[in-house]
């Protein structure tokens, strides 16, 4: 079964760049989505199908996949970054839905 | 604006029932895939169930499976989890959400807050 692996933390300074990795076996063959989770808020989708943008994520969200990776890019970090990030794939082996383990990601 | 709002939560004991209810708006719902997501307090974000839109197709995390039941009433736009033999481990707030055409899930509703405690 498909197990995404994600860093618990990653801080980063305004204005740099924060870049979230996202692992697992079968990444990929399949499409990665991302979302980020502010606190008291429900997840919102930021990048779906590896590298897609839905309308109203600022350009400054991006992503790649290489091999068995994905990554999530932020440039130039705001406060407003400040969120709980997680990837996802689909498991076509066992018709599941997997979640990343997530990513808190801190502005210092 | 689609719009999904969940009802039902609330507190059961262990071994008991809940029906979450999840209504909708805004969008063709009898097109698209839902889903029920959980969140326990503190934790991650865990995939419960799966509805294709017809009705026709359901899938189950293996931590429900055989105790929840997903479905839904395309002639009145909402989505239902049945969840039997609750546990502590239920737990959690859940999430409605909707399943674009590309599979990623565009749209979550603000979520309801189960608790099995005795």
């Amino acid at each position: 079964s498909e197990v995404l692996t994600q860093p618990p933390s990653v801080s980063v300074a305004p204005g740099k760049t924060a870049s979230i990795d996202c692992g697992g076996d079968n990444i990929g063959g399949q499409s990665v989505h991302w979302y980020h989770q502010k606190p008291g808020q429900a997840p919102v989708l930021v990048i779906h199908s590896d590298r897609d943008r839905p309308s109203g994520i600022p350009e400054r969200f991006s992503a790649s996949k290489s091999g068995n990776t994905a990554t999530l890019t932020i440039s130039r970090v705001e406060a407003g970054d400040e969120a709980d990030y997680y990837c996802q794939v689909w498991d076509s082996s066992r018709d599941h839905y997997v979640f990343g383990s997530g990513t808190q990601v801190t502005v210092l | 604006h689609v719009h999904l709002v969940e009802s039902g939560g609330g507190v059961a004991q262990p071994g008991g029932s809940l029906t979450l209810s999840c209504s909708t708006s805004g969008f063709s719902f009898s097109y698209f895939g839902m889903h029920w997501v959980r969140q326990a307090p503190g934790k991650g974000l865990e995939w419960v169930a799966l509805i294709r839109s017809d009705g026709s197709l359901k899938y189950y995390a293996e931590s429900v499976k055989g105790r929840f039941t997903i479905s839904r009433d395309n002639s009145k736009y909402t989505l239902s989890l049945q969840m039997n033999s609750l546990r502590g481990e239920d737990t959690a707030f859940y999430y409605c959400v909707k399943e674009s055409p590309t599979g990623a899930f565009d749209s979550w509703g603000r979520g309801t807050l189960v608790t099995v405690s005795s």
